[in-house]
């Protein structure tokens, strides 16, 4: 079956460290996106991409990094510069040329602070 | 630019309840409307989605209608059940032409008891 996986589930990072989320999907969408999740905040975009080699940046990309080298792949850093980086992460992908198709989503991954 | 207003939760019904929360948006153009459903731990699923004014998705007993004169794009379900206990997102995507970012509302959270 075709989808969107993310690893690992649950991610804790000490103080100072980076930590990279994997997204993978198996969709052939060209688009792929990275939102957070915080308590009755909603969905906010972190980076968006549109095309391999190329990604933009969301509403709140300060603290984190990406890269998409493959289609099938757009990974999330959260860099030591992200001061509140304790969220629960979703990746998303969808075909970018049709607006009215809908954005599918992987099951998260749960990031915490030690 | 777009937003997406969504009524305050959380929600508690008795099973067998009617259901309505309430979505309204700002956007131009003629957007396209989804709602999402998010199970405990888990990823948004897409649960309906209506494409342009006097549309009505469905999906699940769940149903939705596309209200162009009053922007808005409210979700019921006749008769709720215990499983439909999640959080409930309203989301619009741009005008077709345009990028296919999604904004999102804040979400709120439905809790069905016996």
């Amino acid at each position: 079956d075709g989808g969107i996986t993310q690893s690992p589930k649950y991610l804790f990072r000490k103080e100072g460290q980076n930590v990279t989320l994997s997204c993978e999907q198996n969709l052939n969408h060209d688009a792929m996106y990275w939102y957070r999740q915080d308590p009755g905040q909603g969905l906010r975009l972190i980076y968006y991409s549109q095309i391999v080699n190329d990604f933009q940046k969301g509403d709140i990309a300060e603290g984190y990094s990406v890269s998409r080298e493959k289609k099938e792949s757009f990974p999330l850093t959260v860099t030591s510069a992200q001061k509140n980086p304790t969220a629960f992460y979703l990746c998303a992908s969808s075909i970018v040329s049709d607006s009215n198709q809908p954005q599918h989503f992987g099951d998260g991954t749960r990031l915490s602070i030690l | 630019g777009n937003s997406v207003t969504q009524m305050e939760g959380p929600v508690t019904l008795s099973e067998e309840a009617f259901l309505t929360i309430n979505c309204t948006y700002t956007a131009t153009g003629y957007p396209s409307l989804f709602w999402y459903v998010q199970y405990p731990g888990e990823g948004l699923q897409l649960l309906l989605k209506a494409t342009k004014a006097d549309d009505k998705g469905s999906n699940k007993g769940f149903e939705a209608t596309y209200r162009k004169e009053t922007t808005s794009f409210h979700l019921e379900k006749g008769s709720v059940q215990v499983s439909d206990s999640a959080v409930y997102f309203c989301a619009l995507s741009p005008s077709p032409g345009a990028n296919s970012k999604l904004t999102f509302g804040k979400g709120i959270t439905l809790s069905v008891r016996p």
